[in-house]
């Protein structure tokens, strides 16, 4: 079965910390996205990558960055964590446009991100 | 710009049918439907590409209008396993390769 997995499912990060969030995928899939999900807002885009050491900012990325060094692994990086950013963090992969038609995003299960 | 989705809750009984909607001001190169249950990773149910396309199967199925700024998601005969928070996700450009989400319908079907 196909895979994205986030490294914790939980965490819990004091005012100021840097934070890394990992997410690996098992599907050689060139898409990478990293969105927060808070209720009533859905889910925002911070940042993607379409392809190693590419990336692009999302709708929200003030206060974060990303890297991709390996196609298979894509982390976010709270640079200094604060109160805001308290969150369900949510990565996802997916081949590129030329090849699904009938392929969406795959998901992790998230990490639920309390900054304290 | 973020999709418009209507309505935000719906409560149903076993057996009763839904319709979710997901408008866009601008046409859209595609639409996505994901299904959310609690505490889980959202769950990809179908793509729509084509302008009038309708996808999908009997119990589950969706629409994309002839000008690509509306889709609709369909469930018929509602099962409890249908529960969940449903998200359509748009992509505005051929090649954008990201997805906007709306704000999400959360959907509660009781026996």
């Amino acid at each position: 079965d196909v895979k994205v997995t986030q490294s914790s499912r939980y965490l819990v990060k004091r005012t100021g910390e840097k934070v890394f969030l990992e997410c690996v995928q098992d599907m050689d899939h060139e898409n990478m996205f990293w969105y927060r999900q808070d209720p009533g807002l859905g889910l925002r885009l911070i940042y993607f990558s379409y392809d190693v050491k590419m990336k692009e900012k999302g709708d929200i990325p003030e206060g974060y960055s990303v890297s991709r060094e390996k196609k298979e692994r894509f982390s976010l990086i709270l640079e200094s964590a604060s109160t805001n950013q308290t969150s369900m963090y949510l990565c996802a992969s997916s081949l590129c446009f030329r090849y699904r038609d009938n392929y969406g995003y795959t998901f992790g299960s998230g990490t639920r991100l309390t900054v304290v | 710009q973020q999709p418009v989705q209507s309505p935000q809750a719906v409560i149903l009984r076993e057996g009763e049918d839904a319709v979710i909607n997901c408008s866009s001001s601008k046409a859209l190169y595609s639409v996505h439907w994901y299904r959310q249950k609690h505490g889980e990773a959202p769950v990809f149910l179908m793509i729509l590409l084509k302008g009038g396309e309708q996808k999908g199967h009997e119990k589950i199925s969706a629409s994309f209008n002839e000008k690509k700024q509306q889709s609709s998601l369909y469930l018929t005969a509602s099962q409890l396993s249908y529960s969940g928070t449903y998200f359509c996700g748009t992509e505005t450009n051929f090649g954008n390769e990201k997805l906007t989400f709306g704000t999400g319908t959360r959907l509660t079907i009781i026996p």
